[in-house]
């Protein structure tokens, strides 16, 4: 079976731009979570989605969201770009909401100039 | 607020040493906590992981033993080897309807021949 899958791999953006990141979870898994990893530190939680409705959120400003499609897949929106996003945009799925295992894709290579 | 705190990096070993990496934890009610993997150019893989006090999880010749008195987690290995370059992150995920996983900063862990 795929693992989890993210696209792009690497984009590149301009302060005040908008992007959209796609996360297509493990086939049968209904829950996503977004998490931002900056360079150098740990990834930090974003949103978790789990059948389509919002089940928890971090502490980021309102330039993000996301959604979840009946397919489980996901989109993750970030709003008026600003330099400080730069990172690595992590996606991780699970079975249910509250299994232990999540699964990592390979994050998306978000650089803002 | 869930916290967690670990050994700063980067760790520079021999083939066959012994590795520690040490992770300490904040956090209320009765967490579940967890190391991940991450290497070059991948996502995140769980490596292990402990659901309550006094488990050890281990994976892969790595342990790791939940010590509430001391709320540690520390992540060792007997005996290294050059795959095991990596960076290493300890995560936790609270108690129950709190499904997001807090990570450390992470240690890079670089094994030479």
């Amino acid at each position: 079976d795929a693992g989890v899958t993210q696209s792009p791999t690497h984009l590149i953006k301009t302060r005040g731009q908008h992007v959209t990141l796609r996360c297509s979870p493990i086939s049968g898994h209904k829950s996503v979570s977004w998490y931002q990893q900056v360079l150098g530190q740990g990834p930090q939680f974003i949103f978790q989605y789990y059948e389509k409705e919002e089940r928890g959120r971090g502490n980021f400003p309102d330039r993000f969201s996301a959604r979840q499609f009946p397919n489980y897949s996901s989109e993750l929106n970030v709003n008026a770009l600003l330099l400080g996003d730069s990172a690595l945009y992590l996606c991780a799925s699970s079975l249910e909401r509250g299994a232990y295992e999540q699964y990592f894709g390979p994050g998306t290579r978000l650089t803002v100039t | 607020g869930n916290s967690v705190t670990q050994m700063e990096g980067p760790v520079t070993l021999s083939e066959e040493a012994f590795l520690t990496i040490n992770c300490t934890y904040t956090a209320t009610g009765y967490p579940s906590l967890f190391w991940y993997v991450q290497y070059p150019g991948e996502g995140l893989q769980l490596l292990l992981k402990a659901t309550k006090a006094d488990d050890k999880g281990s994976n892969k010749g790595f342990e790791a033993t939940y010590r509430k008195e001391t709320t540690s987690f520390h992540l060792e290995k007997g005996s290294v080897q050059v795959s095991d370059s990596a960076v290493y992150f300890c995560a936790l995920r609270g108690g129950s309807n709190d499904y997001k996983l807090s990570f450390g900063a992470g240690t890079t862990v670089t094994v030479r021949a």
